[in-house]
């Protein structure tokens, strides 16, 4: 079983919808639990950080956890084709952050 | 905002060859990190640092890697003697004074080894 596991996609959802994303992790110690966004090229971009079950908003991204389910989830909310990147969901124990391999995601205008 | 640098942003060297990775984490950080990332693939956790000894390290940190904080600023990770299957994008990281707090990514450097 993976350590951090994500669907690959791509997701395709149209410009102003709702896209979802999931995350499962097999460690039930992890501590903290990070999304990231990356473009093509590009480095990893912080966009949300969740430590305790239930949801995390800021802005138009909702991060919710669920330590029971060994689940995280990412929803963005009106869409925009600025958000089309890779989301890598990261998970943290005693310093070491394990990456996903990241779900790409394509807002089609 | 503050934030990671790091040089060079593309290092080209031959097999066989020591490599040096700089990076400057932001000043008021205590924890730094270094990854990798081979083309097409995921981000791959190499190392841990904090108070100036490795934390944490994985298996793809073997004898051939090392890092340094060499001074107040600077964070450096050595590859001692180069394969074809370390070319890839190396990113260093920090974060502030818990360990359980985000990563703050710099924007990499591409090593490739010819």
């Amino acid at each position: 079983q993976k350590e951090v596991e994500q669907n690959s996609g791509p997701l395709s959802v149209p410009e102003g919808a709702i896209a979802s994303l999931n995350c499962t992790y097999s460690d039930r110690v992890s501590q903290s639990f990070f999304w990231y966004r990356q473009y093509s090229g590009k480095s990893p971009e912080l966009i949300m950080s969740i430590y305790s079950n239930g949801d995390k908003e800021d802005g138009r991204f909702t991060a919710q956890l669920n330590k029971a389910s060994q689940y995280v989830s990412l929803l963005i909310r009106d869409s925009q084709p600025s958000d089309s990147a890779t989301y890598l969901c990261a998970v943290n124990k005693n310093q070491k952050v394990t990456f996903g391999t990241g779900t790409k995601l394509q807002v089609i205008p | 905002e503050p934030e990671v640098t790091q040089t060079p942003s593309h290092q080209v060297t031959q097999m066989g060859q020591e490599v040096i990775l700089r990076c400057v984490p932001i000043s008021n950080h205590l924890y730094f990190y270094w990854y990798r990332q081979i083309l097409g693939q995921k981000v791959e956790f190499l190392v841990s640092f904090y108070n100036n000894e490795i934390s944490e390290k994985s298996e793809i940190f073997d004898d051939q890697f090392s890092v340094e904080r060499p001074d107040g600023s600077n964070f450096t990770l050595k590859i001692r003697s180069t394969k074809l299957e370390d070319s890839a994008m190396y990113f260093c990281a920090s974060s502030e004074r818990l360990s359980n707090q985000p990563q703050h990514f710099g924007d990499g450097t591409r090593l490739s080894i010819l």
